[in-house]
């Protein structure tokens, strides 16, 4: 049962052109999202995160937007940069005591062409 | 930086092999978490580990075990190594509750372990 759905396993974008890469997720308990990047043969890093108490959070070119009632998030780059081409993961967690379980999606793979 | 390592890039073991995946992390977190990446199925966690000692299944943790003795080590076993287990293991570490109360949800990852089991 895949709680988090990146159901675009690619996304191919032009440089300077803005990326939206999208991700839903089923489980109502969920609260707090993430955004991870990952380049081959390195492992994931956060690139960025938003609360459920939020419905949009900024940092530099990357924009998380949270829509609840739909269990909908999605990350805005703009301007996409050949260096942003990297496998991007979507990731949630539920209010749970006092460790944080994270549940990944599948990935989406970003191209961003020069 | 917070830094985590594992003991190998890459890794080829025999079926049946007893297999050792060590990860070590350097800022004290408490929690810390063995993934396995697959194509088309993304991150599964196996298992984690939210203090010394303890441990708690993920979604996966079949044929896979795990020891933490202490905090800033966590091994990953595979008991008898079997050809689906092969695949990318990445382990991740992360605060838990932050000095000011507040929880911390980003995990800092290692660069995995790419493991052939033949």
């Amino acid at each position: 049962d895949q709680q988090v759905k990146q159901n675009s396993p690619s996304l191919s974008v032009q440089e300077g052109r803005i990326s939206i890469l999208n991700c839903d997720y089923t489980n109502s308990m969920f609260d707090y999202f993430l955004w991870y990047k990952k380049y081959p043969a390195e492992g994931p890093t956060f690139l960025i995160s938003i609360s459920s108490i939020k419905d949009k959070n900024e940092d530099g070119r990357f924009t998380v937007f949270l829509n609840k009632s739909a269990k909908h998030l999605s990350l805005h780059i703009v301007p996409s940069q050949p260096g942003d081409s990297a496998v991007y993961f979507c990731a949630a967690s539920p209010y749970s005591g006092g460790y944080q379980k994270v549940t990944f999606g599948t990935g989406t793979k970003l191209q961003v062409i020069p | 930086d917070v830094k985590v390592t594992q003991s190998s890039r890459y890794l080829v073991k025999r079926t049946g092999e007893k297999v050792f995946l060590e990860c070590v992390q350097d800022m004290d977190h408490e929690n810390m978490f063995w993934y396995r990446q697959d194509p088309g199925l993304g991150l599964r966690l196996i298992y984690f580990s939210y203090d010394v000692k303890m441990k708690e299944k993920g979604d996966i943790p079949e044929g896979y075990s795990v020891s933490r003795e202490k905090k800033e080590r966590f091994s990953l076993i595979l008991e008898s190594a079997s050809t689906n287990q092969t695949s990318m293991y990445l382990c991740a570490s992360s605060f838990g509750i932050l000095s000011g109360g507040s929880r911390s949800y980003e995990q800092y990852f290692g660069p995995g372990t790419r493991l052939t089991v033949t």
